[in-house]
């Protein structure tokens, strides 16, 4: 099975910081690398699709690049409401989807 | 726009099963399939299969193979999501989420968007 790794687990950040956070795969999944925010006691809602696409109605603080297999999730000016918990998801394997284990963005 | 919603909370014994049904509208239920995603208490997300809405394929997770079953109902475009043999570690949120596969092994872009509310599954004696 392809692993996810996230890093880091947690972090703390004020508003209008940038913030990165990283997803490594344990093999190459080409560009199917998607990202999601989960706030508590909701459901995920999609982010970025496809390493860098971003879904529509998400804002364009958000985004995603890749360098070999390592995934990089980008808010470049942190928001009140970004405030969340953050997971990627790789789709490339027939076996299967994973996701990391999530980030958690807290308020400093 | 499309959406999904799920049946209610569910409490089981250890033993037991459980079915969790996801209702799709908005969308073109065969153009798509379901993903189910389940998260325990505090803990991350895990994948646990998919079903394709347009030829019945399904693909379990290895952990949940033999203890799984995925099944959709065209006609009221509603997927399912079986669950049998429950444990109490079994206790968590199950989600389904629109999936952009419809044949294995093929991969459009896209992902899990949207999902269902989650349905909370309790097993407990």
């Amino acid at each position: 099975d392809i692993q996810m790794t996230q890093s880091p687990s947690s972090l703390s950040a004020s508003v209008g910081d940038r913030v990165t956070i990283t997803c490594r795969a344990s093999q190459s999944i080409g560009g199917y690398l998607n990202w999601y925010q989960q706030k508590p006691g909701k459901a995920p809602t999609l982010l970025i699709f496809t390493t860098s696409s971003l879904r529509s109605g998400v804002p364009s603080r958000f985004s995603g690049s890749r360098s070999g297999t390592d995934f990089t999730l980008t808010i470049s000016s942190l928001q009140p409401e970004d405030f969340a918990t953050y997971y990627c998801q790789q789709t490339y394997s027939s076996v299967g989807s994973t996701f990391g284990q999530g980030t958690r963005v807290e308020i400093k | 726009q499309a959406q999904l919603v799920q049946s209610g909370p569910e409490l089981k014994r250890p033993g037991a099963s459980v079915k969790v049904s996801c209702r799709a509208s908005g969308y073109i239920f065969t153009n798509y399939g379901v993903s189910w995603v389940r998260q325990a208490p505090g803990q991350g997300l895990e994948w646990m299969g998919w079903i394709s809405g347009y030829n019945f394929e399904t693909n379990y997770a290895q952990k949940f193979q033999g203890r799984v079953t995925m099944t959709t109902d065209i006609s009221t475009e509603t997927a399912y999501m079986e669950l049998r043999s429950l444990r109490p570690d079994d206790t968590a949120v199950y989600y389904c989420a629109r999936d952009p596969i419809t044949i294995l092994g093929v991969v459009p872009p896209g992902g899990f968007d949207p999902w269902g509310q989650g349905t909370l599954v309790t097993v407990s004696a």
